[in-house]
């Protein structure tokens, strides 16, 4: 049974430029959270997804948007890209019973803005 | 004030110590409450998850909440060299609709 699934692992951009983000929830969730990890600190909450419908949304600029698609399967868009944008992004599957067991991680995409 | 506050360390043991981890918070509608393990450059791990007020004992883990204090704690019995990792607390409300992290604790448990 796969768990949640995120692509690519590693990317570089220059600032300016946009980057798209991939994640594959676990098999059986209807609903993706993304995450921003700057080095040093804890996961900042971005977006949650369920059944392709916005949930929530941290404090991040309009340059970050986020869909999720009829599979569940989610993407994050940056545009725009910042140096302060560097960062691990993570992505998290949440059960349909999230009150009986919690979200689990993605490996992340470690992104690095030049 | 963030919502969540957690001492970075970093904390340095000697193998087999106990390890006490500790998280305060300022929003009384917290009610769920977690623990995740992370190793450099990787996703986090859930280690452990409880609700409300209380203990909850999982092997070598213990995870402690006190919501009248808004404070929560991880214990850690017998370290090992493997438990050398960031812990970052995490919390949220009834909702579920956004988890609020710590900053992480750098832990190493020197063999």
């Amino acid at each position: 049974d796969a768990g949640v699934t995120q692509s690519p692992t590693h990317l570089i951009k220059t600032r300016g430029q946009h980057v798209t983000l991939r994640c594959s929830p676990i098999s059986g969730h209807k609903s993706v959270s993304w995450y921003q990890q700057v080095l040093g600190q804890g996961p900042q909450f971005i977006f949650q997804y369920y059944e392709k419908e916005e949930r929530g949304r941290g404090n991040f600029p309009d340059r970050f948007s986020a869909r999720q698609f009829p599979n569940y399967s989610s993407e994050l868009n940056v545009n725009a890209l910042l140096l302060g944008d560097s960062a691990l992004y993570l992505c998290a599957s949440n059960p349909p019973s999230w009150y009986q067991e919690t979200q689990y991680f993605g490996p992340g995409t470690r992104l690095l803005v030049l | 004030q963030k919502e969540v506050e957690q001492d970075p360390g970093p904390l340095s043991v000697p193998e087999g110590a106990i390890v006490s981890l500790n998280c305060t918070y300022s929003n009384s509608a917290f009610q769920y409450f977690m623990w995740y393990r992370q190793y450099s450059r990787k996703g986090p791990e859930l280690l452990m998850y409880t609700y409300s007020s209380g203990n909850k004992e999982d092997g070598r883990f213990t995870a402690q909440v006190d919501k009248s204090s808004k404070y929560i704690s991880l214990f850690i019995r017998d370290s090992q060299p493997s438990d050398s990792a960031t812990y970052l607390c995490a919390m949220t409300s009834d909702t579920g609709n956004q988890f609020y992290f710590g900053t992480g604790t750098s832990l190493t448990v020197i063999p």
